[in-house]
């Protein structure tokens, strides 16, 4: 079984729908991350959170939000979905050590229309 | 603001030679580095880190080197196989808790 599980895997959405993306960990870490990945863009964050009562933003958080449901879930939200959000997106999780060694998931490709 | 780049988007290589994969560096406050591999329809998969008080750093057929000097980090992987092909990203810590990616290199291995 997947240490870092994301549903769904594939999502086709139209502008201005609400969506979330779902992730769950298995690895007992307390940190867990969102991050977004263009073509020629690398991966850019979106939010992290330390721990369930801390939630951060990073670098790219309009038109994001998220909710630390427990320490094992992590859920991404598009309040208002637009096309320009069309893109790969993975949770990862770090144990908190000084290095901030990242696990993904799979990634959830999602398309907006 | 300060970012990590990486100098080629695509190296192709035979198999069996070996691959460099280089990564350039601005943040001089980077005390962490770390490589990640991402295959097709897969999340990125960490292959070795680095700290900034070390130059060199090996593992299994993967060698990590940085070069403070000049801001540079690279990987070389021995004996290159088709089964490295894949996108590579060099990711850094700059001290605030959270990873800043470069933007990638694809390898492509020919048999």
């Amino acid at each position: 079984d997947a240490d870092v599980t994301q549903t769904p895997r594939n999502r086709i959405t139209k502008t201005g729908k609400r969506i979330m993306l779902e992730c769950s960990q298995t690895k007992g870490h307390d940190r867990m991350y969102w991050y977004r990945q263009d073509p020629g863009l690398g991966l850019r964050l979106i939010y992290y959170s330390f721990d369930v009562k801390d939630i951060n933003k990073g670098e790219i958080s309009d038109g994001y939000s998220v909710s630390r449901q427990a320490q094992a879930k992590f859920s991404l939200s598009l309040e208002s979905a637009i096309p320009n959000q069309t893109a790969l997106y993975f949770c990862a999780t770090s144990d908190g050590g000084w290095e901030e060694k990242l696990f993904f998931g799979s990634g959830t490709q999602l398309s907006v229309l | 603001g300060e970012s990590v780049g990486l100098h080629l988007p695509t190296l192709s290589v035979q198999e069996g030679d070996n691959s460099i994969i280089n990564c350039a560096y601005s943040n001089s406050a980077s005390d962490y580095f770390i490589w990640y591999k991402q295959e097709s329809g897969k999340g990125p998969q960490f292959i070795i880190d680095i700290r900034s008080n070390m130059d060199k750093r090996q593992g299994q057929r993967v060698t990590v080197l940085l070069n403070k000097t000049v801001k540079h980090l690279s990987l070389q992987i021995a004996a290159t196989q088709p089964g490295d092909s894949a996108v590579y990203f060099c990711a850094e810590n700059s001290g605030y808790s959270t990873l800043t990616f470069g933007k990638g290199t694809m390898l492509l291995v020919s048999p």
